[in-house]
């Protein structure tokens, strides 16, 4: 069974704070990916890895950022916390073939 | 510009009818088609997928149709379970750089009413 953790399940920063999200998956998949999910939106893609120390933007990368050191563990970086990055943060993996991403179970993170 | 689209925001369903989620797209490039569930508080899972050879993929309840000339695809769930109250979202990948990324719809909340 594969598994994707999260490091926290809710979180509350202040505004301006530096704040890092961490993702572990324990099936050596090659890619990594974080969405955030609000409401009518569905899950946008913030960035993704498809290999160590690789990265690629998906399409809201503005106000993130993205470290991938080892294969198992990808971080999403928010530099200076604003109101607007309130929302649910999702870290997938997958295989490169086949192309079915497995999730996290989400850090709902609240800026104030 | 939103690729995949799921134009339902909401369903409701009557236990054990069946329950049809539609999703369209607009890539033409889009060669491979998921839907996962999501429950509150935790992530989505997979459900089902079909490739773009198919035009029909059944997994016990759930069998995902495509039709590629409208661009569109549904999922039925028959007969639908009051377990099966979440939301849906349709997902779509392309071929070549794009095949590693999933592009996702809105999502459907499918409620099913005993």
């Amino acid at each position: 069974d594969v598994k994707v953790t999260q490091s926290s399940r809710y979180l509350v920063k202040r505004t301006g704070e530096k704040v890092f999200l961490e993702c572990v998956q324990d099936m050596d998949h090659e890619n990594m990916f974080w969405y955030r999910q609000d409401p009518g939106l569905g899950l946008r893609l913030i960035y993704f890895s498809y290999d160590v120390k690789m990265k690629e933007k998906g399409d809201i990368p503005e106000g993130y950022s993205v470290s991938r050191e080892k294969k198992e563990r990808f971080s999403l970086i928010l530099e200076s916390a604003s109101t607007n990055q309130t929302s649910m943060y999702l870290c997938a993996s997958s295989l490169r073939q086949p192309r079915e991403q497995f999730f996290g179970p989400g850090t709902r993170l609240t800026v104030l | 510009d939103q690729q995949v689209k799921q134009n339902s925001p909401s369903l409701s369903v009557q236990e054990g009818r069946i329950s049809i989620l539609n999703c369209d797209y607009t890539n033409s490039m889009f060669d491979y088609f998921l839907w996962y569930k999501k429950y509150p508080a935790e992530g989505p899972t997979f459900l089902i997928s079909i490739s773009s050879i198919k035009d029909k993929n059944e997994d016990g309840r759930f069998t995902v149709f495509l039709n590629k000339s409208a661009k569109h695809l549904s999922l039925h769930i028959v007969p639908s379970q009051p377990g099966d109250s979440a939301v849906y979202f349709c997902a779509a990948s392309g071929k070549g750089q794009g095949a590693q990324k999933l592009v996702f719809g809105q999502g459907t909340r499918l409620t099913i009413n005993p």
